[in-house]
């Protein structure tokens, strides 16, 4: 059973330029969540979701960032015009559900460096 | 708002020394776990722990959980190279997305 995927693993975008980061999930988990880790720091929060529908996005910045998970294929955390300050690494981790038993499963992560 | 953190954030020490790193979080949750990272890399699931006075060990580490105080901690025993990593502890927000909210984490270097 192939774990939580992420593509691509290094992405270098100059500012003002688009990230597009692809998460597959664990086969059988519906649930995504976003994280993101700027350097020597923990990893925070940013967007919850379920197949189509966006749960909880309340660590989301306001502008530049969007997450979809359609009905089919992976899950995109959308950047755009990216800044110097969105180099990051960006974890996503999936589950089954929300309730005890949904331990979450991180991926790889994807490292985002802005020029 | 669920806040959890870490002391220390660096620790240095020596080999076959033993030590201890805490974790507060200041409101109540119903999973908390740990995870350890080593550079450049994702987060290694190392413990979950579900309730009050739950006590959990893999090798040279064990860690323990005190809801009433909400306090975790996770102790090395006889420390080795190997263990030289970044140790985070992530609490379950438990109210609505049930996201984890990480401590800032400790990074721990064990010198030969």
């Amino acid at each position: 059973n192939a774990g939580v995927m992420q593509n691509p693993r290094h992405l270098v975008r100059r500012r003002g330029q688009e990230a597009r980061l692809r998460c597959s999930p664990m086969k059988g988990h519906s649930h995504v969540y976003w994280y993101r880790q700027l350097p020597e720091e923990g990893l925070k929060f940013m967007v919850y979701l379920q197949k189509e529908n966006i749960i909880d996005e309340s660590g989301m910045p306001k502008e530049r960032f969007s997450a979809e998970f359609p009905k089919e294929g992976p899950s995109i955390l959308r950047i755009q015009q990216v800044v110097r300050g969105d180099s990051a690494a960006y974890f996503c981790a999936s589950s089954l559900g929300v309730t005890s038993a949904g331990e979450q499963y991180f991926g790889p992560g994807t490292r985002l460096t802005v020029t | 708002e669920l806040k959890v953190e870490q002391n220390p954030l660096f620790l240095s020490m020596q080999e076959g020394k033993n030590y201890t790193i805490y974790c507060n979080y200041s409101t109540t949750s119903d999973r908390l776990y740990w995870y350890r990272q080593d550079p450049g890399k994702s987060l290694e699931s190392l413990f979950v722990l579900l309730s009050n006075g739950a006590v959990k060990q893999e090798g040279r580490l064990m860690a323990s959980l005190d809801t009433k105080a909400r306090l975790s901690t996770l102790h090395i025993t006889a420390a080795v190279h190997d263990l030289s990593a970044t140790y985070f502890c992530a609490v379950v927000y438990i109210q609505g997305a049930q996201k984890l909210v990480f401590g800032q984490g400790t990074r721990l270097t064990i010198n030969p």
